[in-house]
């Protein structure tokens, strides 16, 4: 597609359950990241992935959460036994050549009741 | 501490003004410094792009870059209500990992 898509873009999930959040990024960009963006918080770096280099979960915030990327192209961050503060929105951007601009897409929000 | 801090305001000012927006960063190895735009319930979008120290100008927009005393800057002229958005600096070193400030809400006034 011609830019990132992410899906869903609205999620209400009940506490305790999971959810799975999905990225489409650019063709051809080998690089995409996860960032969590929740109000006073700004753009929390989770994850990144770079080619076939092993991803930088650095920034995953517990082991309940989790992230993969299929054939170098679609991603799906999965969060466990999700809590009330969790809920934000969950924002992917990929990246190709060049200066490292992110292109990102409009995001998944999250809310757990 | 955050590697990068930002004030996330509201910063409010009334149309024509010139508004400067600030960040400060821990991470000396930081190279690439760029400030991103989102508009309500989109994601952000690469508005300048700084390498290393100095200044750059893209019409009403000049961004700067003292690492020296690690601080960065966006300054807007002549601002417009189009420009009221959140103002995110973000920062990396040579890798791809990148860190942004926890943007600053703008309102320009009509």
């Amino acid at each position: 597609g011609a830019g990132v898509s992410q899906s869903p873009s609205n999620k209400v999930t009940e506490k305790g359950k999971d959810v799975e959040l999905r990225c489409d990024p650019i063709s051809g960009h080998t690089a995409l990241y996860w960032y969590r963006q929740s109000l006073g918080q700004g753009l929390e770096f989770l994850i990144y992935f770079q080619g076939n280099s092993a991803p930088d979960k650095s920034g995953l915030p517990s082991d309940r959460f989790s992230a993969e990327r299929t054939g170098g192209s679609v991603s799906t961050l999965t969060i466990q036994r999700t809590q009330q503060e969790d809920s934000a929105v969950y924002l992917c951007a990929s990246w190709g050549l060049g200066i490292g601009e992110l292109f990102f897409g409009e995001g998944s929000r999250l809310t757990v009741l | 501490q955050k590697e990068v801090e930002q004030d996330p305001g509201p910063l409010s000012v009334p149309e024509g003004a010139i508004v400067s927006l600030n960040c400060t960063y821990s991470n000396s190895a930081f190279q690439y410094f760029m400030w991103y735009r989102q508009y309500s319930r989109k994601g952000p979008e690469l508005l300048m792009y700084t390498y290393s120290s100095g200044n750059k100008e893209d019409g009403r927009f000049t961004a700067q870059v003292d690492k020296s005393s690690k601080y960065i800057s966006l300054f807007i002229r002549d601002s417009q209500p189009s420009d009221s958005a959140t103002y995110l600096c973000a920062m990396r070193d040579g890798g791809f990992k990148t860190i942004f400030g926890a943007g600053t809400r703008l309102f320009v006034k009509a």
